[in-house]
C-alpha cells in the first residue's frame, strides 16, 4: 500500500462549483498533515496545514479522519486561479514530508 | 514576505560531472531540507539537516550526495558524478522546527544531465 494515496484526477469542474479531494494514508503513527498546492514545474506552495478538528481557510476546508486515516480538502466557489496541482502531505514527526502524487484540478470558465 | 531562494534555476551538465545546487533558507529557520522531484513523479525526501549535521536521509541519498551549510546562510546539495537519472527538479525546504512546522519550498533548480 502506498504510503499516501490521492486520485490523479484529472479533476475539471466549472468555475463557481465545490470540488472536493481525498487522500488517504498508510502510517498510523502520521502526525502532522498539510495540503499543498503545485503549479506546473513550481514549487509545492503550503495551501493549509490540517488539524484533528478539521479548520477551514476562506473558500478552503480540510478535514482530518485519523481512524480511517483519511484527509480531505473542500474547495467551494472554485476560481480559475485555483487550477493546480493539490499535494496531500503527511509527516510521522520525525523530518520528512512525504508526499502523495497528487491530483491535478482544472477550472473550467 | 520572507521565502526560499534557490540559485540556479536551471543548470545543465555532462554525465560524470559534479554539480553544486545552492539555497538560501529563510533566515530565521533551524532547518533545512532537499527533495527532488523527478518529470511526472511525486515529490521525494532527500536530506533534512539540523545543528550543522544531517539529521535523516533518504535511501536515495547515496555516497555521491552531500550537503554542507558553508556559511551562516547558504545550504547546498553536492551531486559528485552526475548521472542521467539524477535529472530532476531539486527543492530546497526550510522550517522552522522539526515535525508539526510547516516547510517552506524554494522555487527549485532543474538539473538536467546530458
Amino acid at each position: 500500500r502506498k504510503e499516501v494515496e490521492q486520485d490523479p484526477g484529472p479533476f475539471n469542474v466549472p468555475e463557481g462549483a465545490t470540488v472536493a479531494f481525498n487522500c488517504t494514508y498508510s502510517n498510523s503513527a502520521s502526525q502532522s498533515f498539510f495540503w499543498y498546492r503545485q503549479d506546473c514545474r513550481k514549487e509545492p506552495k503550503l495551501l493549509m496545514s490540517v488539524y484533528s478538528s478539521g479548520n477551514e481557510d476562506g473558500r478552503f476546508t480540510a478535514q482530518l479522519n485519523r481512524a480511517s486515516q483519511y484527509i480531505s480538502l473542500l474547495i467551494r466557489d472554485s476560481k480559475l486561479s485555483d487550477s493546480a496541482t493539490y499535494l496531500c502531505v503527511v509527516n510521522i514527526g520525525n523530518e520528512k514530508l512525504t508526499f502523495g502524487t497528487g491530483t491535478r484540478l482544472t477550472i473550467i470558465p | 514576505e520572507p521565502e526560499v531562494t534557490q540559485t540556479p534555476s536551471h543548470q545543465v551538465t555532462q554525465m560524470g560531472q559534479e554539480v553544486i545546487l545552492r539555497c538560501v533558507p529563510i533566515s530565521n529557520h533551524l532547518y533545512f531540507y532537499w527533495y527532488r522531484q523527478i518529470l511526472g513523479q511525486k515529490v521525494e525526501f532527500l536530506v533534512s539537516f539540523y545543528n550543522n549535521e544531517i539529521s535523516e536521509k533518504s535511501e536515495i541519498f547515496d555516497d555521491q550526495f552531500s550537503v554542507e551549510r558553508p556559511d551562516g546562510s547558504n545550504f547546498t546539495l553536492k551531486i559528485r558524478s552526475t548521472k542521467l537519472e539524477d535529472s530532476a527538479m531539486y527543492f530546497c525546504a526550510s522550517s522552522a522546527g522539526r515535525g508539526r512546522n510547516e516547510q517552506f519550498f524554494g522555487p527549485g533548480t532543474r538539473l538536467t544531465v546530458l
